[in-house]
């Protein structure tokens, strides 16, 4: 059973568009919701990150939007750059033990000059 | 200051054969995380130790899998008699201490592929 949906699988934005990566999430328990950031050989790295009590954080060019009742939560890169390129990955955990994070697949995003 | 680091970049090894991955985490970090990384899927949690707390290994797919740390420091994920299905990338993680609010930091992988 995978706990947190991750979509699109891939996606194709033009220079200087919008990205918009969607998360769906089962456990109501989970109340920590992380994007990470991967390039190519290299491991994740936290891009932004979400807590429920808020509807919206923006960090410069990125924004994460959190619906509490829907259980979604997405990232937007504003003023997409090639830089960009890279794979996403959604994830969120829950208070308590481990607090490990559970991942989304990830979305490949290709920013074309 | 230095990053996560992890041994060997790549490996390759047979079927059947026992595999060791190396993971040496940011000094003074407590916790520390192995994530699986399979081709089209996301992160799959593996092991976390904290402290000398016991370690959480709901997330070894099998007895084949095994992890420790030695003196809070540097992990190794010991693989037995691997499979095919084991070839993926081997993350692992670090943070300043256990718990959501603290940032995982990845090191690079190990990229295994069993022939």
């Amino acid at each position: 059973q995978q706990q947190v949906k991750q979509s699109p699988q891939s996606l194709i934005v033009q220079k200087g568009g919008i990205s918009i990566i969607n998360c769906a999430y089962e456990n109501t328990a989970f109340d920590y919701f992380p994007w990470y950031q991967q390039f190519p050989g290299k491991g994740p790295a936290l891009l932004i990150a979400i807590r429920p009590d808020v509807s919206e954080k923006k960090e410069g060019r990125f924004t994460i939007s959190f619906n509490k009742s829907a259980k979604q939560f997405s990232l937007h890169i504003m003023d997409s750059q090639p830089g960009d390129s890279a794979t996403y990955f959604c994830a969120a955990s829950k208070k308590g033990g481990s607090e490990k994070l559970v991942f989304g697949k990830g979305t490949k995003l290709t920013v074309n000059p | 200051g230095a990053g996560v680091s992890q041994s060997p970049s790549n490996k390759v090894t047979e079927k059947g054969k026992d595999v060791e991955l190396r993971c040496d985490p940011i000094s003074g970090h407590t916790a520390l995380y192995w994530y699986r990384q399979s081709l089209g899927q996301g992160l799959e949690f593996l092991i976390y130790f904290q402290g000398n707390s016991a370690p959480d290994k709901s997330g070894l797919p099998s007895d084949r899998f095994s992890a420790e740390r030695t003196g809070g420091s540097v992990s190794t994920l010991t693989i037995q008699r691997t499979q095919q299905e084991d070839s993926a990338v081997y993350l692992c993680a670090s943070s300043l201490s256990g718990g959501a609010i603290y940032e995982q930091f990845f090191g690079p992988g190990t990229r295994l592929t069993v022939l």
